[in-house]
């Protein structure tokens, strides 16, 4: 596999289930990005991750859990979502120096029902 | 904060044309990155090209290339000899140096007319 893979592809959950979304890099960098993006709405970014440390948090429900275990992987553990949580859930890695173009993932499409 | 502006939700153009969609930004800052990415309807977004903002002369690959002006904070894509598969949201991005954290705009819904 090359490049950003995420898995699933599609997901659907009922708001009282715990399912995790998952992002494997194989790109050699050392940051690591997940972003929501929703209909007609600028994407948002949720979490970084860079050097394994999660540097930003951008005021997320404590709903969604972000883990990264090492710089290849990163997870989003979900748990009594929302269905205003129905997204799109696009991973991207980036080096963290230089010009730190992030490069995403095909992205999860999470239905909350 | 810094945000960025794509005033064009829709944009559309013949096929082997030229087309150009428009980006501007809001920022205080003298060093920093422009980038224009793209996602097809298959949804995974594709880097398109990127500018250091230091450099003056603008970036170009292939048949797509930018108009970076630095002094007016405006970094529009220009894309030549429109093809079928160039249809796509195209989204324009910030990073300031020495942040991980891209600000994207609301993107560019481009239509290539057969």
């Amino acid at each position: 596999e090359t490049g950003v893979t995420q898995t699933p592809r599609h997901l659907v959950m009922g708001m009282t289930n715990k399912k995790s979304l998952k992002c494997e890099q194989h790109l050699g960098h050392n940051a690591m990005y997940w972003y929501k993006q929703s209909a007609k709405k600028p994407l948002e970014l949720m979490f970084v991750y860079s050097l394994e440390e999660r540097v930003e948090n951008n005021s997320v429900p404590s709903r969604f859990s972000p883990e990264c275990p090492n710089s290849s992987h990163l997870f989003l553990h979900l748990h009594t979502l929302q269905p205003e949580d129905s997204a799109l859930y696009l991973c991207a890695s980036s080096h963290n120096t230089g010009v730190g173009e992030q490069y995403f993932g095909p992205g999860t499409r999470l239905t909350v029902t | 904060a810094q945000t960025v502006t794509q005033s064009q939700p829709e944009m559309s153009v013949q096929e082997a044309e030229t087309v150009t969609l428009s980006c501007t930004y809001d920022t205080s800052e003298s060093d920093y990155y422009l980038f224009w990415y793209k996602q097809p309807p298959s949804r995974q977004m594709i880097l398109v090209i990127r500018q250091e903002a230091y450099k003056q002369q603008n970036a170009t690959e292939n048949r797509f290339s930018v108009n970076f002006q630095k002094a007016a904070k405006s970094f529009s894509l220009k894309i030549s000899d429109s093809q079928l598969g160039d249809a796509a949201m195209y989204f324009c991005a910030y990073r300031s140096f020495g942040n991980e954290k891209l600000t994207f705009g609301t993107g560019t819904r481009l239509t290539i007319i057969p």
